[in-house]
């Protein structure tokens, strides 16, 4: 069975940093583009993030170029994404999504970890 | 700044047929923009229904279907059952490596 386990979330300072994790298991991690999504509060998903296999290729939102970080781990079946100077805007649920192999898509999600930027 | 627009909401009768489109701000969806749908209902993650235009999961129930439909990606749902009432999202892949979501549907079955 996939699953896909995020931590790491919660409440940070503006300006402050975060560094998301997501455990998987049930299929080859190594094998798959692996991606982070996000949602706020009430409203619509964004997709803010991918890597591919070997984690030499890497996509961002223009909203966070410069601002987050996606990395992977095979050898710990991990996702990373590091979050910096992180602003209200930024306060999501974040998800952590494996992509379809051969056509480009999303498939399985986690439950979320929720980022909450305030002072 | 590329946009995604859906319906913010439809509703649709019980057994009945609807269908949910998806449209870019740069012209026609092709089957290029790998188009994706999404079911969300409240309190939980997205669930993953069509990928590859009209590519269903091993999960997705039959009386969902996805194609290209006047220039828009389109998502129909055929027999709507009242477990069907959720939030509904598409996603274009641009340039094969990032992607934007649309607005997302509010359906409702009544």
């Amino acid at each position: 069975e996939v699953q896909l386990v995020e931590s790491g979330g919660g409440l940070v300072q503006p300006g402050g940093s975060l560094r998301l994790s997501c455990a998987a298991s049930g299929f080859t991690f190594s094998s798959y583009w692996m991606n982070w999504v996000r949602q706020a509060p009430g409203k619509g998903l964004e997709w803010v993030a991918n890597i591919n296999q070997d984690g030499s290729e890497k996509y961002y939102v223009d909203s966070v170029k410069g601002q987050f970080t996606i990395s992977r781990d095979n050898a710990k079946n991990s996702l990373y994404l590091q979050m910096n100077s992180l602003r209200a805007e930024d306060t999501a649920v974040y998800y952590c999504v494996r992509g379809t192999i051969g056509v480009a898509g999303l498939d399985y999600w986690g439950q979320g970890t929720l980022v909450t930027v305030s002072s | 700044q590329t946009v995604v627009t859906q319906e913010p909401s439809l509703t649709v009768s019980p057994g009945g047929t609807v269908t949910l489109t998806c449209a870019s701000s740069t012209g026609a969806v092709t089957s290029g923009y790998s188009p994706n749908w999404f079911q969300q209902k409240p309190g939980q993650a997205p669930r993953a229904l069509i990928y590859g235009t009209s590519n269903k999961h091993s999960w997705t129930p039959a009386r969902f279907s996805g194609s290209l439909l006047g220039g828009k990606a389109a998502l129909t749902l055929s027999g709507a059952q009242p477990e069907d009432e959720a939030d509904y999202y598409c996603l274009l892949i641009y340039g094969g490596v990032g992607g934007v979501f649309g607005g997302g549907t509010k359906l409702t079955v009544l």
